[in-house]
């Protein structure tokens, strides 16, 4: 079956850099979630779209966009990238009243 | 707003004996979604077992199951005949009801359970 697809699967940037992660969801799901996992610690929900239209905003920082495009693709960009942004990036995508399924996660590192 | 917290940060299980894994949540709200997550070495977040709040019926999925006790808001998984592969940290996830508008259905999660399986 096919399963949420992350790109990339690993990044490294520099601080005050740019940095744009791509998902793209299980054909069919109308909704895509993105959530922030720091070492150690659980996932933290940033933000969701349900058919193209953002449907949730959680604790994203301003330096952070994210939109959903036509093919259902999201897209999440961060800017003036600092130290405390390394974290595992998870998208997730579902039939929106239904489980979430997630991606393999992109770890981003800042330098 | 909704928390989920899991108190024990650690367990250990023998293999092949039955392990719980507890979990209690805070919310004002009468319809929602539990979950349980699996999280090994690899970092993939896993699906594990899903229990809708007004079922009273435990979910069940081959060795994982739950005891939903929904006026005490805690949400327990047993796993049974535990497999060194079953090592692993754990989330508990709480899900509200989801609105027409595809809003609510962010997953708020607990700080999780490391598990590890003695051979």
């Amino acid at each position: 079956a096919a399963g949420v697809i992350q790109s990339p699967r690993h990044l490294i940037k520099e601080k005050r850099e740019t940095a744009t992660l791509k998902c793209y969801p299980i054909p069919r799901h109308d909704t895509v979630y993105w959530y922030q996992q720091g070492p150690g610690q659980d996932p933290q929900f940033l933000i969701s779209f349900y058919e193209k239209m953002q449907s949730d905003k959680g604790s994203i920082p301003d330096r952070f966009s994210a939109q959903q495009f036509s093919d259902y693709h999201s897209e999440l960009n961060m800017s003036s990238l600092e130290l405390g942004d390394s974290a595992l990036y998870f998208c997730a995508s579902s039939l929106v009243a239904y489980e979430q399924y997630f991606g393999p996660g992109t770890r981003l590192t800042v330098t | 707003a909704q928390t989920v917290t899991q108190s024990q940060p650690e367990m250990s299980v023998q293999e092949a004996e039955t392990v719980t894994l507890s979990c209690t949540y805070d919310t004002s709200e009468s319809d929602y979604y539990l979950f349980w997550y699996k999280q090994p070495p690899s970092r993939q977040m896993i699906l594990v077992i899903r229990q809708e709040a007004y079922k009273q019926q435990n979910a069940t999925e081959n060795r994982f199951s739950v005891n939903f006790q929904k006026a005490a808001k805690s949400f327990s998984l047993k796993i049974s005949d535990s497999q060194l592969g079953d090592a692993a940290m754990y989330f508990c996830a709480y899900r509200s009801a989801v609105k027409d508008t595809g809003a609510n259905s962010k997953l708020t999660f607990g700080k999780g359970i490391t598990l590890s399986v003695r051979p």
